[in-house]
């Protein structure tokens, strides 16, 4: 089975400024998905960045990007020039790559980020 | 773009009630997964369908049920409602046929109490 681990329970970051959200995984797949959701007090859950294992190119779309270390089993988020709508608890999740797509995801426990103006 | 709908948005039931929670997956996609979100917590998987057919089931209770209909949708029946069934519950979407890469997509949830 697959775990997923956020250790930071809460951050928090001055607006404009860079912060980095840590997540770790273990699975003995090959072949998986890894993403970062962001879920705001409205509790919808929105997609932040995915990365494909097989890449070894680090996603990224816009202000954020993900530092991925397979041999590591690490995939942290970093979020630049932070706004206040960045506010919202991050979920880092884990699918598996098989054949058939319809594959569950895994959620990690979150990591509470407050924006401070 | 369109996006997950799932109705009702809020729904309060009283214990031992029965409960039915719709989702209508994005146009064209064929594969609709349910998850449970407890306060303060991750969301579990619960169970998913793919082309109408169960394809994967996570910590569903057995007095929950769920099905696919021919036009996709979904429809999670939960009987016999326990205080612990207050949660919020999302339904996710995939275009499943195109591989493990497509990426599910998540509605706005349905938020049930359960008095």
């Amino acid at each position: 089975a697959q775990t997923v681990t956020q250790s930071q329970p809460e951050m928090s970051v001055q607006e404009a400024e860079t912060v980095t959200l840590s997540c770790t995984y273990d699975t003995s797949e090959s072949n998986y998905y890894l993403f970062w959701y962001k879920q705001p007090p409205s509790r919808q859950m929105i997609l932040v960045i995915r990365q494909e294992a097989y890449k070894q190119q680090n996603a990224t779309e816009n202000r954020f990007s993900v530092n991925f270390q397979k041999a590591a089993k690490s995939f942290s988020l970093k979020i630049s020039d932070s706004q206040l709508g960045d506010t919202a608890m991050y979920f880092c999740a884990f699918m598996k790559g098989l054949s058939g797509g319809y594959q569950k995801v895994t959620f990690g426990t979150g990591t509470k980020l407050q924006v401070i103006p | 773009a369109a996006g997950v709908i799932q109705s009702p948005r809020h729904l309060i039931k009283e214990k031992r009630e029965t409960a039915t929670l719709k989702c209508y997956p994005i146009p064209r996609h064929d594969t609709v997964y349910w998850y449970q979100q407890g306060p303060g917590q991750d969301p579990q998987f619960l169970i998913s369908f793919y082309e109408k057919m169960q394809s994967d089931k996570g910590s569903i209770p057995d007095r929950f049920s769920a099905q696919q209909f021919s036009d996709y949708h979904s429809e999670l029946n939960m009987s016999s409602l326990e205080l612990g069934d207050s949660a919020l519950y999302f339904c996710a979407s995939s275009a499943a046929d195109r591989g493990p890469k497509e990426t599910q997509y998540f509605g706005p949830g349905t938020r049930l109490l359960v008095l």
